[in-house]
């Protein structure tokens, strides 16, 4: 069946990189997605990478996709404390379903 | 900028009463979509509404009822609420096409008293 799972919290200093990682099980996963979600607010449509590519960059958003492995990760440059968020992966196969994982809450510290 | 629109941003209700919520998407897509997220989790699947017509529902219990007026459109009846059913109700748009990125409002906050 489908799961996405990722580590639920992570603390980095400002001006630091932040590496958020994330697994999934299934491999016929299309699309990929890292979603933010800032207090009260909804999601907001990161970056996504389609399963046939290895990275994505995107100006402080790198995204590495590991397909062997089922991995996924995202990388934020030079982190600054509006970043402070929680971080959800998703994956797609091809419906109308998107399958996220529990989110990772992101600290910045100043 | 998101150009999902929900309204209200926040409501308060009685589990008596009726209400609705209500979004609204400028982007062409032609489905649509009702998500429930608890605080410090994922959101959760209730409904998709591809060209206008009920595609998905993931058992959700009928004092929720969906409504798409048209493409662009999408309203939650609520009655009979629970408190257990208090949450962010997030709505979202994608093209019409499975599989393609799905697009969040800022949701509406609820609250059954």
């Amino acid at each position: 069946g489908e799961d996405v799972e990722q580590s639920l919290f992570l603390s980095v200093r400002e001006g630091d990189s932040s590496v958020i990682n994330c697994t999934y099980t299934d491999s016929s996963s299309t699309y990929l997605y890292w979603y933010k979600q800032e207090p009260g607010a909804g999601l907001q449509l990161l970056t996504y990478i389609f399963s046939n590519m290895d990275m994505k960059q995107d100006q402080r958003l790198t995204v590495l996709l590991n397909k062997k492995d089922k991995h996924l990760s995202l990388r934020i440059a030079d982190t600054q404390t509006g970043d402070s968020a929680i971080y959800f992966c998703a994956e797609n196969t091809g419906g109308f379903k998107t399958i996220f994982g529990a989110g990772t809450r992101l600290f910045v510290k100043a | 900028d998101t150009e999902v629109t929900q309204t209200p941003k926040h409501l308060v209700m009685g589990m008596t009463n009726k209400k609705s919520l209500k979004c609204e998407q400028h982007m062409g897509h032609r489905a649509m979509y009702w998500y429930k997220q608890k605080a410090k989790k994922p959101p959760e699947l209730m409904f998709v509404y591809s060209y206008e017509k009920l595609s998905i529902n993931e058992s959700v219990p009928s004092r929720f009822s969906p409504e798409c007026p048209n493409s662009s459109l999408l309203n939650l009846h609520l009655h009979a609420l629970q408190p257990e059913d208090s949450a962010l109700y997030l709505c979202a748009s994608s093209l019409d096409s499975p599989g393609n990125t799905i697009y969040f409002g800022e949701g509406s906050w609820l609250t059954v008293v």
